[in-house]
């Protein structure tokens, strides 16, 4: 089993929907939690960060963090044909490197 | 301002060989990060530098993997006897720190014939 889990998709919405993507992951010393964009041929672009539970909101992005269930969303609301791309959950502990590990990203299809 | 930057772009190379990739990172920042990212998968740990010295090389899969950053700026990844399972594209990212926003470059991808 993987520290971290996600569901590769693809995940096919129309534009306008409110678009909900998962991680889980296992290791319980997991403190900072990230969601990266990737769109085709480019690296991975920070989207939003959160440490420890709670929600938080950035624009149409909301990141929530459960750690008594060791899971992670990202909603997307009012999704656009842009936010098509693959999205990457990641995570670290506290200390060391804080070196990220990834989900093996959802692909997000928005069609118009 | 630049983003950080890779190449080459695209790398084909035949079983056994050499190659060098190198990565500009930001202007400024300290840490480097190099990692893999197979198809369909996520971004995999290689190597983080903290100014010229390797502060994490946990990730490196075996000593065919080598990378420097003699001048705490620019890196070069290395990988000798290249096999067909290296082929990936290979992440570079930089950041002001390690707890610091990492940003990452488009990657070179590597195929091993």
């Amino acid at each position: 089993q993987k520290e971290v889990e996600q569901d590769p998709g693809p995940l096919s919405v129309p534009e306008g929907a409110i678009v909900s993507l998962n991680c889980t992951y296992s290791n319980s010393a997991f403190q900072y939690f990230m969601w990266y964009r990737q769109y085709s041929r480019k690296g991975p672009e920070l989207l939003m960060y959160t440490y420890s539970s709670g929600n938080k909101e950035d624009g149409r992005f909301t990141a929530q963090v459960d750690k008594s269930s060791k899971y992670i969303s990202l909603f997307i609301r009012d999704s656009q044909p842009s936010d098509s791309a693959t999205y990457l959950c990641a995570m670290t502990t506290t200390g060391g490197s804080y070196i990220p590990t990834f989900g093996r990203g959802t692909s997000l299809i928005v069609h118009p | 301002g630049a983003g950080v930057s890779q190449t080459p772009s695209n790398k084909v190379t035949e079983k056994g060989k050499y190659v060098e990739l190198r990565c500009d990172p930001i202007s400024g920042h300290t840490a480097l990060y190099w990692y893999r990212q197979s198809l369909g998968q996520g971004p995999e740990f290689l190597i983080y530098f903290q100014g010229t010295g390797a502060a994490d090389d946990s990730g490196l899969p075996n000593d065919r993997f080598f990378a420097v950053r003699p001048e705490g700026s620019v890196s070069t990844l290395k990988i000798q006897r290249t096999e067909r399972g290296d082929s990936a594209v290979y992440l570079c990212a930089s950041s002001f720190g390690p707890q610091e926003t990492q940003y990452f470059g488009p990657g070179t991808r590597l195929l091993v014939l």
